[in-house]
């Protein structure tokens, strides 16, 4: 079956330091990626995507790359800020009417 | 644009009690989710809709929790009677359609506390 594995959490850093959260994926056929991030008393909002290998999706200074090969989705910023303090959720989705499956989020603190 | 819309966002009542949740999709979304979030399980996937068809219930919890769609712009989760385990966040998503491409759109949630 479908299943994404997050890093443990939760992570704190300092504001301006550089961020990396892992997340790897088990998938038949080859899933579209995506990363959602819920901020505090919010629903998950998207935050990016990709749909193939090698894709990078980017939105507000985060990224992510599809790596087929290592089956991963990293997400990364250069430069993280105390309004990026959230709960990020990696998910997947694959195969013909598909639902999303989610990780199990991690927990993002940011201090000024 | 107007997101997915939750109603109530909150709601308190007392156990035995019928508790209904509405979602409003996107316009124009073929897909519906029902979510439900709670700090020991994380984010459960309930039950999910395309074309206002039920798709799979497989995550509905009990015979106590069922949901319809009566129309693509309206859906609603009902518990009777409802328990405090019910007590959680409960999310609706929707989606262009079920095609692996398209991301889900999420409401803000109704937090549900039974007593």
């Amino acid at each position: 079956g479908n299943s994404v594995t997050q890093m443990e959490g939760p992570v704190t850093l300092s504001e301006e330091a550089f961020l990396t959260i892992n997340c790897t994926y088990t998938a038949t056929g080859y899933p579209s990626l995506f990363w959602y991030v819920q901020y505090p008393g919010e629903g998950l909002q998207l935050l990016l995507k990709a749909t193939k290998a090698d894709d990078k999706g980017s939105n507000k200074g985060f990224e992510a790359t599809y790596r087929k090969e290592t089956t991963s989705f990293h997400l990364e910023k250069g430069s993280v800020q105390v309004s990026d303090s959230a709960v990020y959720f990696c998910a997947l989705r694959a195969g013909a009417n598909s639902k999303l499956t989610f990780g199990k989020g991690i927990t993002l603190s940011v201090r000024p | 644009d107007a997101g997915v819309i939750q109603s109530p966002r909150h709601e308190v009542t007392e156990m035995g009690q019928e508790v209904t949740l509405r979602c409003k999709p996107i316009s124009g979304h073929n897909s519906l989710f029902w979510y439900r979030q709670t700090m020991m399980r994380g984010l459960e996937l309930l039950i999910y809709f395309n074309n206002n068809v039920p798709i799979d219930d497989s995550g509905m919890p009990e015979d106590r929790f069922s949901a319809k769609m009566p129309n693509a712009s309206f859906s609603t989760l009902k518990i009777q009677p409802s328990e405090p385990r019910d007590s959680a966040v409960y999310f609706c998503a929707s989606s262009l359609s079920l095609e692996k491409t398209w991301p889900q759109h999420f409401g803000d949630g109704t937090r549900l506390s039974i007593l």
